[in-house]
């Protein structure tokens, strides 16, 4: 079936290292992936996206990489910092967003040690 | 801050009883989607309004119902309430018609059925 799942469920980083989320998708027709940041307490907050015409998208201090041939996606954020510290969750928009829905994994938790 | 605001922020409810949350779409913005996040779990799309029109369902039970209104604000109306309900509920909004499928979360509504 249709599913956005992650790698690594946790993830502990030092404060100023690389940090790299990873994420699998099954769905081909997607065309449209986000990834968010949850922050306890908050709604998902849109960090960066990426279509599939793209295989890299920067942004500031991140980067998302897709790999169509292997349906992965992954978040790479540099000089993590404390307040990165959140659940980061990648979605897609399965059916190429026919239905308007965005199928989101279960998420990473992110910790970040100062 | 996304503009994306919602109210309640915290309910109790009982079994059986009904529930009505509230969504303000970010200024600009003409769609709205409601999701649902369980604990410790990504969100899940129980449907869009667009044009004050159900414009795409997940798969939740018809006793999910919603409306939207001609300033583009909506409502999730949940009936018959069970204790597996409880949950963040989210809204999120965004434009139709733009290619992409970004939508803007606001900070949602916490449900807990006793």
């Amino acid at each position: 079936g249709e599913s956005v799942g992650l790698h690594l469920p946790t993830l502990s980083v030092q404060e100023g290292d690389n940090s790299i989320i990873n994420c699998a998708y099954s769905n081909s027709a997607s065309d449209y992936f986000i990834w968010y940041k949850q922050e306890s307490g908050k709604g998902p907050q849109f960090i960066i996206d990426i279509r599939s015409n793209m295989d890299k998208r920067q942004g500031q201090r991140v980067t998302v990489l897709l790999n169509k041939t292997v349906k992965h996606l992954s978040l790479q954020i540099a000089a993590t910092q404390p307040g990165d510290s959140a659940v980061y969750f990648c979605a897609e928009n399965g059916d190429g967003g026919s239905q308007g829905n965005l199928i989101f994994g279960k998420g990473t938790k992110l910790s970040v040690k100062p | 801050e996304t503009g994306v605001t919602q109210s309640p922020t915290h309910l109790i409810k009982t079994r059986g009883q009904q529930v009505t949350l509230r969504c303000s779409s970010q200024s600009g913005h003409n769609t709205v989607s409601w999701y649902q996040q369980a604990l410790g779990q990504g969100p899940q799309f129980i449907f869009q309004y667009y044009r004050e029109e159900e414009n795409g369902r997940g798969n939740f039970p018809p006793r999910f119902s919603g409306l939207q209104f001609p300033n583009y604000s909506s409502e999730l109306n949940v009936n018959a309430l069970e204790l597996d309900d409880s949950a963040l509920y989210l809204c999120a909004s965004s434009l139709a018609g733009v290619q992409s499928n970004e939508q803007f979360f606001g900070p949602g509504t916490r449900l807990t059925v006793l």
